[in-house]
């Protein structure tokens, strides 16, 4: 079986302060992670993946996260943060050894302060 | 929002009727998916196809339906069996099955029940 838990309802930031979106996942096998955003009334978009290697992935808008084994987690950071980066994120998980259907955490409200 | 639209943008419903929802896409992909969001739910999956003529029910497909009789197509059908139908409406797709594709989405629709 696998989950994803996004322990944050919302998190707020100040512009140009580093974030962190959090996100743990359990699965039998290994995991394949994924982080999503979406911007009001609008489809999810694809930010990036862990699938191997390199524990830190870099994606899109300057968005980064690390996946680190020993805690089962997948944060999303950004060194510095800008308004237009509000939005919902979400993170995803598949299991190496189940289902191509990935299962979604609840999603965690962005908001960046001028 | 990628290769992938949705029609209409807000869709209105009466007690009793069936609605369908079009999910068009142009990238060429096998596998395709509904989702129901309702806020602080995340994502549902309903239905998902991977392949044309062919379709598996989701976490929760009771009062829905759908068909893949085209690669680019998957219209899902609000039917008057679904209680509660008021939601935002996500489809989405991937190149196929692997697990470490990620899914492109649609912009959604939003259904209300009057």
């Amino acid at each position: 079986a696998q989950s994803v838990a996004q322990p944050e309802d919302q998190v707020n930031v100040a512009e140009g302060n580093p974030l962190t979106v959090k996100c743990t996942y359990s699965v039998s096998g290994n995991p394949y992670l994924f982080w999503y955003v979406q911007y009001p009334n609008r489809g999810l978009q694809f930010l990036l993946k862990y699938i191997t290697g390199d524990n830190l992935v870099k994606g899109s808008y300057g968005f980064e996260a690390e996946f680190n084994k020993s805690q089962t987690s997948f944060h999303l950071k950004k060194p510095s943060a800008l308004v237009s980066d509000s939005a919902l994120y979400f993170c995803a998980v598949r299991d190496t050894g189940g289902s191509y259907i990935p299962t979604f955490g609840r999603g965690t409200s962005l908001i960046v302060h001028p | 929002d990628g290769g992938i639209t949705q029609s209409p943008k807000y869709l209105f419903r009466k007690e009793g009727q069936n609605v369908t929802l079009s999910c068009e896409q142009n990238l060429n992909h096998d596998a395709m998916y509904w989702y129901r969001q309702d806020p602080g739910q995340g994502l549902r999956l309903i239905y998902y196809s991977q392949i044309v003529n062919d379709f598996q029910k989701g976490d929760i497909a009771e009062g829905y339906s759908v068909s893949r009789e085209k690669k680019e197509s998957f219209p899902l059908t609000v039917t008057s069996a679904q209680k509660n139908p008021t939601a935002f409406y996500l489809c989405a797709s991937s190149i196929g099955t692997n697990n470490v594709y990620e899914q492109f989405f649609g912009p959604g629709t939003r259904l209300t029940v009057l």
